[in-house]
């Protein structure tokens, strides 16, 4: 299939470390932020989701910070896999999911 | 898979031709969305549907593009005398109100 993001940032890490994905959100309004993860030639995956009434959220091997101040959105992934390799979007929206817009994408790139 | 389909896969076309395309939300959901994607970028949201109603439109979607849910159910969009600057992969996403969308496959034009 096709790369998504042939000229988007890249974050590498080494197979079992921790990762951290950041992404600068535009509009302080917003109240809602999800993570997702986009696979080549796939439509993008839902990872984890935070709303603004909270600064930290976990999943399994994920975890989402918010800090509202600076507008900043993190994503941090345990013992980072393979399967981990991906490009990876922040979105933000008002209204808890009508238009959400997407930052630009970091590519996390997994290594052996 | 997340539930949402979407037809075709891919579509090849001259032009100033018209095309459509399919979307399937997860039965379910009551909101539909499409989004555009571009190399190298995040999705651009064009429009949204709540049961059978558009409720929001970007500005995106010139006079070209017009998507219809006539039940609630499937969508589709159709893109009239197709340009070049068309090619993109288009997103299909559909939720519940006030919550996450999941995305579908996608559907990859490449206007010749």
């Amino acid at each position: 299939g096709e790369s998504v993001g042939l000229h988007l940032p890249t974050l590498s890490v080494q197979e079992g470390d921790n990762s951290i994905i950041n992404c600068a959100y535009s509009n302080s309004a917003s109240d809602y932020f999800i993570w997702y993860k986009q696979e080549s030639g796939k439509g993008p995956q839902f990872i984890i989701d935070i709303r603004s009434n909270m600064d930290k959220r976990q999943g399994q091997r994920v975890t989402v910070l918010l800090n509202k101040t600076v507008k900043h959105l993190s994503l941090q992934i345990a013992a980072t896999q393979p399967g981990d390799s991906a490009v990876y979007f922040c979105a933000e929206t008002l209204n808890y999911g009508q238009n959400f817009v997407f930052g630009p994408g970091t590519r996390l790139s997994v290594l052996p | 898979d997340t539930g949402v389909s979407q037809d075709p896969r891919h579509k090849i076309t001259k032009r100033g031709q018209n095309v459509t395309f399919r979307c399937d939300p997860i039965s379910e959901h009551n909101r539909l969305y499409w989004y555009r994607q571009t190399l190298g970028q995040g999705p651009e949201f064009l429009t949204y549907f709540q049961n059978e109603a558009q409720l929001e439109k970007s500005r995106l979607l010139s006079d070209r593009f017009s998507a219809e849910r006539p039940k609630g159910s499937f969508s589709t969009l159709e893109i009239q005398r197709t340009e070049q600057g068309d090619s993109a992969m288009y997103l299909c996403a559909s939720s519940f109100v006030l919550e996450t969308q999941y995305f579908g496959p996608g559907t990859r034009l490449l206007v010749l």
